[in-house]
């Protein structure tokens, strides 16, 4: 089945503990990205890669790291935490760019107290 | 830069009735992309259509249909028949051909469909 996932779903974490969402996708396709869901902000790009070694900032990359090593992963890092990070993260793949349809997975819920 | 307006921010029918939802853009690229996301309960995106901005033909899957008209930046959405599983966030988002590889997405519609 063509997916992405995401791991984990939920995390509770604390204040500089760092962390690596984790994002996957098997139907082969080049760009990726990463998203964050907030009341009342809606969605926004935190970051994207184009292909493997090709990544670049969205419009809130402040406190993320990315990588793209292999064309299927690619992990959202936080290296020291705070509070307004607590979000809904999705990941998504599309087969080359935005202008594709995007596959979104299915979302991690982060707190960080 | 590209925005998207999604007025609505809630609307409640009963079931069986026939919904619009608005969506309006921004852009000054001549080449873009429009999509429709559904946010069910379940907090999960799914994919419902895009249309390139060469393409204002209207289009319909089942109870779906979509009217993009250029002359008004708009792409609205209709759901014929509404049904309870229609329930659900909806989101329209645009990317541009020549801008930064993102989409960038409405503020969504919360469709509430009362049995």
């Amino acid at each position: 089945e063509a997916q992405v996932t995401q791991n984990p779903r939920y995390l509770i974490t604390v204040t500089g503990k760092k962390l690596t969402v984790t994002c996957s996708q098997n139907m082969n396709h080049e760009y990726m990205s990463w998203y964050r869901q907030d009341p009342g902000l809606g969605l926004r790009q935190i970051y994207y890669s184009m292909n493997v070694e090709v990544t670049d900032k969205g419009d809130v990359p402040e406190g993320y790291k990315v990588s793209r090593k292999e064309k299927r992963n690619f992990p959202l890092i936080l290296e020291s935490p705070s509070p307004n990070q607590t979000s809904l993260y999705f990941c998504a793949s599309s087969l080359s760019g935005s202008r594709y349809e995007q596959y979104f997975g299915p979302g991690t819920r982060l707190t960080v107290t | 830069a590209q925005k998207v307006t999604q007025a609505q921010t809630e609307i409640s029918v009963v079931e069986k009735e026939d919904v619009t939802l608005d969506c309006v853009y921004e852009t000054r690229d001549t080449t873009y992309y429009l999509f429709w996301y559904k946010q069910p309960p379940s907090g999960e995106l799914v994919f419902l259509i895009r249309r390139n901005s060469f393409d204002e033909q209207n289009e319909i899957s089942g109870r779906y249909s979509w009217n993009f008209q250029k002359s008004t930046s708009s792409f609205n959405f209709t759901i014929t028949a509404s049904q309870v599983v229609d329930s659900a966030v909806y989101f329209c988002a645009l990317s541009e051909a020549g801008g930064a590889q993102k989409l960038v997405f409405g503020q969504g519609t919360r469709l509430t469909i009362n049995p």
